[in-house]
């Protein structure tokens, strides 16, 4: 079946340490997405990417780096430079050019030590 | 800049009552508007779209109706069930604005008890 796979389902960050999200699709989707989720919060968009090789910032991409080697895959670094990153981080994937529907992954609950 | 406002939660029903969660939106241009769903421990799902004016996106008994005039989507359902226990999302998309951005609002988590 075509999804978005994110893994781990929960991490966990000690002080100081870089940590790596994995987000991977098989639908063949050109652009990908990441969102960060607070409590009673709506979705903040992190980075996101319409080609492989490219990426932009989103609202909050201080304290995280991304990159786009392949097109299947997105992952999401955090980085000790994010002083806050407790939070609930969602990838998602749309057709290049679509942007009315996302397919969203299950997530990766992270969480500081 | 554009944003999208919901009534906060959370929303506690019991099985068979009529469901309205309210969201207006700001946006300069005609933006899409969008309901998705969150189950618990899941990503999120699309619910139901519209995409201009006096549209009415529906799905699994939900529905939305766009209203350019008092600049709302209201999610509204006949009779929920307990199965519709999620955080409902409203959202919309501007094309005039950061491509791929959709702007969410902050979620409303409805209960249904049996």
């Amino acid at each position: 079946d075509g999804g978005i796979t994110q893994s781990p389902k929960y991490l966990f960050r000690k002080e100081g340490q870089n940590v790596t999200l994995s987000c991977e699709q098989n639908l063949n989707h050109d652009a990908m997405y990441w969102y960060r989720q607070d409590p009673g919060q709506g979705l903040r968009l992190i980075y996101y990417s319409q080609i492989v090789n490219d990426f932009q910032k989103g609202d909050i991409a201080e304290g995280y780096s991304v990159s786009r080697e392949k097109k299947e895959s997105f992952p999401l670094t955090v980085t000790s430079a994010q002083k806050n990153p407790t939070a609930f981080y969602l990838c998602a994937s749309s057709i290049s050019g679509a942007y009315e529907k996302l397919f969203f992954g299950s997530g990766t609950q992270l969480s500081v030590l | 800049g554009d944003s999208v406002t919901q009534m906060e939660g959370p929303v506690t029903l019991s099985e068979e009552a009529f469901l309205t969660i309210n969201c207006t939106y700001t946006a300069t241009g005609y933006p899409s508007l969008f309901w998705y769903v969150q189950y618990p421990g899941e990503g999120l799902q699309l619910l139901l779209k519209a995409t201009k004016a006096d549209d009415k996106g529906s799905n699994k008994g939900f529905e939305a109706t766009y209203r350019k005039e008092t600049t709302s989507f209201h999610l509204e359902k006949g009779s929920v069930q307990v199965s519709d226990s999620a955080v409902y999302f409203c959202a919309l998309q501007n094309y005039g604005g950061s491509q791929g951005n959709l702007i969410f609002g902050k979620g409303t988590k409805l209960s249904v008890k049996p």
